[in-house]
């Protein structure tokens, strides 16, 4: 099972849609998790770190289920400038960071 | 002002060449990385190296061997250069060891004919 898995898509949506992708991560020891942002042919950027009480940051909202061992990330009003591939990354607990494949986004018109 | 900054950032070269990669970043950080990115886009750690001590090797081939001068700069070099080691190799920094928000450069397409 890879550490940290993601549906690749691409997710198809209109302007205005609402979005949400899921991650789910193996290593229960996991502390500390995060959407990282990646636009084509450019390096990844972090979009929002992911807290226990689920957090908010704009149109974006993320979630954590520890018990489920998975992450979401809710894109509200998708905007043609949403379109990127979002990388659900999970520190496994050894000081490193691992990242899924990402789930490709495309806004259209 | 380029926070983390990696030369060459387009490379193509034979098999069997040796080339490197260097990186350098303005942040202040102590700890940097190497990642590499497959034609599937999956970002893989390589190394990781804090204050210049390697503190993370992932089975990574020792054709490959980084280079840390000083906690600014880290650099990547390989010898014997084989079609699969075609990718992007994105050079990183962190305030810290425990995994926090990663500062990525702009990456360098290796291709390798």
């Amino acid at each position: 099972r890879k550490e940290v898995e993601q549906d690749p898509g691409p997710f198809n949506v209109p302007e205005g849609a609402t979005v949400a992708f899921n991650c789910t991560y193996s290593n229960s020891a996991s502390q500390s998790f995060f959407w990282y942002r990646q636009d084509c042919r450019k390096e990844p950027k972090l979009l929002m770190s992911v807290y226990s009480s689920g957090n908010e940051d704009g149109r974006f909202t993320a979630q954590l289920n520890r018990a489920s061992q998975y992450i979401s990330l809710l894109i509200r009003d998708s905007k043609l400038s949403d379109s990127a591939t979002y990388l659900c990354v999970v520190n496994n607990g050894f000081q490193k960071l691992v990242f899924g494949t990402g789930t490709r986004l495309l806004v259209s018109p | 002002d380029t926070a983390v900054s990696q030369t060459p950032k387009y490379l193509v070269t034979q098999m069997g060449n040796d080339k490197s990669i260097k990186c350098e970043q303005n942040l202040g950080h102590d700890t940097m990385y190497w990642y590499k990115q497959d034609s599937k886009k999956f970002l893989k750690i390589m190394f990781s190296y804090n204050n210049k001590e390697l503190i993370i090797n992932e089975t990574v081939p020792n054709r490959f061997s980084p280079k840390s001068p000083d906690k600014a700069h880290l650099n990547l070099h390989i010898n014997s250069l084989e079609l699969g080691d075609s990718a992007v190799y994105f050079c990183a920094s962190s305030l810290g060891t425990a995994g926090g928000e990663l500062f990525f450069g702009e990456g360098s397409r290796l291709t390798v004919l």
